[in-house]
């Protein structure tokens, strides 16, 4: 079936570099590149999503690039901060259900 | 808040029990979803219901049924439960279907364990 692979598992940082975390997807016909966000004991939350007609979109410290030849999308977070720190996850919707298909997740921790 | 509200937050129960668990969105969604969450793993989307109307069901066992009496309102019935069940169950609404605005909303989930 479709799936959406996720790298890294575990990504550690010191405060104030930057972070990149990437996603690989199958279905070619995907059209929709959400990144959420979900801290301890909450919810995921959307943080910013881009569709396949443009290949970079950017929020203030987050940016998320797409490179449909290769199927790949990722997450930059620069300056990091300790807020920052949670679970990220990267999906792509399928066009042919509007399902979203969900990679495993990756835990950012920010060291001080 | 994301104006998506599950409760109880924790249960624990037997595999005998049954219990419910509830959700209830103040966002004047159409879309309401339920997902399972364990450890590591992609979400796992069990049901989907369109203007109350169930359009997903993602090969989830009987022991788990949902009820949507309304927009606002999602329920999941569990009975019988196996030890493998226990994981965190997350509710979220969207505007329409997921894809049309493609942003879906949360609740903090309900932490479940089997005994």
């Amino acid at each position: 079936g479709e799936n959406v692979e996720q790298h890294p598992s575990t990504l550690s940082v010191q405060e104030g570099d930057s972070a990149v975390i990437k996603c690989t997807y199958s279905d070619s016909a995907s059209n929709y590149f959400p990144w959420y966000k979900q801290e301890l004991g909450k919810g995921p939350q959307l943080i910013i999503d881009i569709r396949s007609n443009v290949g970079e979109k950017k929020d203030q410290r987050i940016a998320v690039t797409l490179n449909k030849t290769a199927k790949h999308f990722s997450l930059h977070i620069t300056e990091t901060q300790p807020e920052d720190s949670a679970v990220y996850f990267c999906a792509s919707l399928m066009d042919s259900n509007y399902q979203l298909i969900w990679g495993a997740g990756t835990k950012l921790i920010i060291k001080p | 808040e994301t104006g998506v509200t599950q409760t109880p937050r924790h249960l624990v129960m037997g595999m005998t029990n049954k219990k419910s668990l509830k959700c209830e969105q103040h966002l004047g969604h159409n879309a309401m979803y339920w997902y399972k969450q364990s450890a590591k793993k992609p979400l796992e989307l069990m049901f989907v219901y369109n203007f109350k109307e169930q359009t997903e069901n993602n090969s989830v066992p009987s022991r788990f049924s949902p009820e949507c009496p309304n927009s606002s309102h999602l329920f999941l019935h569990l009975h019988t439960l196996q030890p493998e069940d226990s994981a965190l169950y997350l509710c979220a609404s969207s505007q329409a279907i997921a894809g049309l605005t493609g942003e879906l909303f949360f609740g903090e989930g309900s932490r479940l364990t089997v005994l």
